[in-house]
């Protein structure tokens, strides 16, 4: 059975870092591309970073050096280290796969609280 | 970056109805279109992808039609677990997401 569960979210302050996790079972992470997508409160989904199949990564603007994203295939899981975090970071932050093809899976999201 | 601008912002609507939404893209993403149905609480599900193929136990009220820039969301007849946020998405560049259609019930 596929599963994709995220973790590691929480409350931190502004300038601090926090480092998501997701856990994959039933599929291989390194044979799909690998998404973090967020949405804040009250606002739309935006896609964050992706990891690709060979595994080359891509960032949205807004956490361009910033946000990394990595993979360890020998855990299958994939991770979103977040440092210096502004308050406009706050969000659910979904770990999928394949977003936007008929193989897609998501998780059901960790809350990231960036305050004092 | 590929930007996808959804109409209308809101679609208000009673059971039954026939719901058309509308995905814009700044750019031709071929036919690498897919649409979202986001509801409070859950992961977002995918409906359509490809533009016009229907994911795997979508119901047939729902379809996608468009190819290039121009896309639509057809719901046929508005059922009440309908009511929900839609959104489209594009892979043909990078991959982005359009604001947001929210179906409510009228």
């Amino acid at each position: 059975e596929v599963q994709v569960v995220e973790s590691g979210g929480g409350l931190v302050q502004p300038g601090g870092s926090l480092r998501l996790s997701c856990a994959a079972s039933g599929f291989t992470v390194n044979s799909y591309y690998m998404s973090w997508v967020r949405q804040a409160p009250g606002k739309g989904l935006e896609w964050v970073s992706v990891i690709w199949t060979g595994g080359s990564t891509s960032y949205a603007d807004s956490v361009k050096g910033r946000f990394t994203i990595s993979r360890d295939n020998s855990k299958n899981t994939v991770s979103l280290q977040m440092n210096s975090l502004r308050a406009e970071d706050t969000a659910v932050y979904y770990c999928a796969r394949d977003v936007g093809k008929p193989s897609d899976y998501w998780g059901q999201g960790t809350l990231v609280t960036v305050s004092s | 970056e590929i930007v996808l601008t959804q109409s209308p912002a809101t679609l208000s609507l009673s059971p039954g109805e026939r719901a058309t939404l509308s995905c814009r893209a700044s750019q031709s993403v071929s036919s690498y279109l897919a649409w979202y149905q986001h509801k409070p609480g859950q992961a977002p599900r995918l409906l359509i992808y490809d533009a016009s193929n229907r994911a795997t136990g979508i119901p047939a009220r729902f379809s996608g039609s468009g190819s290039g820039t121009d896309f639509t969301l057809t719901i046929s007849s508005l059922e009440p677990e309908d009511f929900a946020v839609y959104y489209c998405h594009q892979r043909s560049n990078w991959l982005t997401f359009g604001g947001g259609t929210k179906v409510e019930i009228k």
